[in-house]
């Protein structure tokens, strides 16, 4: 167990719905990265968020978007669902300084699925 | 060119052999480097990080890096059926706030 947590596990929504996906960050971490994964794929980078700041960004549209609280929880959320938005989203968090690259523990992760 | 690159398996080894998995990357700037396992269904688990050219060893894995190469590898040795997952090499880019994955290899131990 990596203390980070996710939620929900599963969602089904449909195209052109909007969702909210929730990350609570392992105790004492700072910065949290969301990941798309889609199947037979690896993680691919959608945003990082340190100290409640964008910290770099994918290539993602901007329909994806995030936040990140006081308490360094996170929340990614997805405007206009298209069904190639299906696949299991994963957060990660790690104790930066927001200059070097730091060891990411990563969550159980969220299915979403769309149709 | 993708980030990195990892052959997509499967790579079947018998128990007790030593499983040897590899990765490129592109980004000659990179520092940092992390072995993740995922077994089907579930989150990626850090296996081992390495940041410096040479070899790491912890237990019965050894991650080799040579950044000349811009080459990683993981060795395996006495691979147990339980290691059977995909395995996933991950690169800081250039920016180091981003982590690039490759797509994983498969690794199959047969008993």
């Amino acid at each position: 167990e990596t203390g980070v947590t996710q939620s929900p596990t599963h969602l089904i929504k449909t195209r052109g719905q909007q969702v909210t996906l929730r990350c609570s960050s392992q105790s004492g971490h700072n910065t949290v990265s969301w990941y798309q994964q889609a199947l037979g794929q690896g993680p691919q980078f959608i945003f990082q968020y340190y100290r409640e700041e964008e910290n770099g960004r994918g290539n993602f549209p901007p329909r994806f978007s995030g936040l990140q609280f006081p308490n360094y929880s996170s929340e990614l959320n997805v405007n206009a669902l298209e069904l190639d938005d299906s696949a299991l989203y994963l957060c990660a968090s790690s104790l930066g300084s927001g200059r070097v690259p730091d060891t990411q523990y990563f969550g159980p992760g969220t299915r979403l699925t769309v149709l | 060119q993708k980030e990195v690159e990892q052959n997509s398996g499967p790579l079947s080894v018998p128990e007790g052999a030593i499983a040897s998995l590899n990765c490129t990357y592109s980004d000659r700037v990179s520092q940092s480097f992390f072995w993740y396992r995922q077994y089907s269904g579930k989150s990626p688990e850090l296996i081992m990080s390495i940041y410096s050219n040479g070899d790491k060893e912890d237990g019965r894995f050894t991650a080799q890096l040579n950044k000349a190469s811009q080459y990683v590898s993981l060795l395996i040795r006495d691979s147990q059926p339980s290691d059977s997952a995909t395995y996933l090499c991950a690169v800081n880019g250039g920016n180091f706030n981003k982590f690039y994955f490759g797509s994983g290899t498969k690794l199959n131990v047969k008993p």
